[in-house]
């Protein structure tokens, strides 16, 4: 039972433009969702989120879209930088407040390649 | 500030045989979870403590698997016997509950783990 989903296994993506990375989910009780980014042989690192009260958070280059109705949230990357080139997690949480505060239910990744 | 930190980073060993992987959390990080990742697809949740007790372990297969956090800091995963389907990346993360949000996680490199 796939609660999260990313679709696009890879994206590649010419430098100075926009990289668009797509994730939806099942879950109707995910309140909180997320973007990890990672390198090989290292951790994923946290990137930026966004809570379900809100439709867009930005951050610098990065901006995460929410679409509640439609279970679908996005990342964007504008301009893309040959160093974004990482695989792309996408999270979600349920209940942040409550017990499960923490618990992360992740997608299966985007390997995203920048061309110079 | 020092990462999460795990050891060891690679182990190789064959079916039925015993393995054991340590974690040590960010100072002074009361959460730290467990994490299982197959080729292809994201980091699952097998296990989450607060300090030392245990506050999900719903996805961790306790017939094989065994996990323990001594005196709320370090924590270390077991698996007796190994299967071939345990190869993975076993990642190792904290939080501090002090922290805004769930995203507040921070991974350590992970062990990779090779069953023959």
């Amino acid at each position: 039972d796939q609660q999260v989903k990313q679709n696009s296994p890879s994206l590649s993506v010419q430098e100075g433009r926009i990289s668009i990375l797509n994730c939806d989910y099942t879950n109707s009780m995910f309140d909180y969702f997320l973007w990890y980014k990672k390198y090989p042989a290292e951790g994923p690192t946290f990137l930026i989120s966004i809570s379900s009260i809100k439709d867009k958070n930005e951050d610098g280059r990065f901006t995460v879209f929410l679409n509640k109705s439609a279970k679908h949230l996005s990342l964007h990357i504008v301009p893309s930088q040959p160093g974004d080139s990482a695989v792309y997690f996408c999270a979600a949480s349920a209940d942040a407040g409550g017990t499960s505060y923490g618990k992360l239910t992740f997608g299966q990744g985007t390997i995203l390649t920048v061309h110079p | 500030e020092a990462g999460v930190a795990q050891s060891p980073r690679y182990k190789i060993i064959e079916k039925r045989q015993s393995v054991a992987f340590w974690c040590n959390p960010i100072s002074g990080h009361a959460t730290l979870y467990w994490y299982q990742q197959i080729l292809g697809q994201g980091p699952k949740l097998l296990i989450q403590f607060q300090n030392n007790g245990v506050v999900d372990d719903s996805q961790l297969p306790k017939d094989r698997f065994s996990a323990e956090r001594l005196k709320g800091v370090d924590s270390t995963l077991k698996i007796q016997p190994a299967k071939l389907e345990d190869s993975a990346v076993y990642l190792c993360a904290s939080s501090s509950i002090r922290l805004a949000g769930p995203g507040a996680q921070y991974f350590g490199p992970g062990t990779r783990l090779l069953v023959l």
